[in-house]
């Protein structure tokens, strides 16, 4: 079984502050990395996605991924409360199906 | 560029009636995914099409689950006969081939009862 793994949370943080999610995975085929962002009761939006080792920066955002520690990170700067959602890692080896974690809660705080 | 459209919205059905949902992907995404996601989980992949093939089925559970994708752009999901357990949110997705981002439609609620 391809495991995604994340912590549930939920990750409380005080506005303007850094929100930091984490995930890990275990099938070391894969290659491409997607986090996406989810309110409640509405589908999944992709936010970022990664393909290469290292840091992507796009905004507010950055994702980080190490394939040998199989560890990929979303950070958000400065969090608003409307970054208030479920944040789901999402792993796919030859960029085919996406598996998916249980998403982590974040709850930005004003 | 309008997104992925899935209807109906919201379905609730008693158990053991038949249901179907239907999705038109972004334009030009020849790859199509229905997932299913249960409360508190992330989506799960039940079929996905290359234009209309279906390539990968195998988390499909085919006694009472059908799809199709006649022509290359929309799809439709059945499920025959509906069971308690299949009260979910059923996502459709969307890339422009199977090594893209994925872009998600607004799902499908389905109830049944």
């Amino acid at each position: 079984q391809k495991e995604v793994e994340q912590n549930s949370g939920p990750l409380s943080v005080p506005e303007g502050a850094i929100a930091s999610l984490n995930c890990t995975y275990s099938d070391r085929g894969s290659q491409s990395f997607f986090w996406y962002r989810q309110y409640s009761g509405k589908s999944p939006e992709l936010i970022m996605f990664i393909y290469s080792n290292g840091d992507k920066e796009d905004g507010r955002f950055t994702a980080q991924l190490n394939k040998a520690s199989q560890y990929v990170s979303l950070l958000i700067r400065d969090s608003q409360p409307s970054d208030s959602a479920t944040y789901l890692c999402a792993v796919s080896n030859s960029g085919y199906a996406l598996n998916f974690g249980k998403g982590t809660s974040l709850l930005v705080t004003p | 560029e309008a997104g992925v459209v899935q209807s109906p919205r919201y379905k609730i059905i008693e158990k053991k009636q038949p249901v179907a949902f239907w999705c038109n992907p972004i334009s030009g995404h020849n790859t199509l995914y229905w997932y299913l996601q249960n409360l508190g989980q992330g989506p799960e992949l039940l079929i996905r099409y290359e234009n209309e093939e279906a390539v990968d089925d195998s988390q499909l559970p085919k006694d009472r689950f059908s799809a199709e994708r006649l022509k290359g752009v929309d799809s439709t999901l059945k499920i025959q006969p509906a069971e308690l357990g299949d009260s979910a949110v059923y996502l459709c997705a969307s890339s422009l081939g199977g090594q893209r981002e994925q872009f998600f439609g607004p799902g499908t609620r389905l109830t049944v009862l």
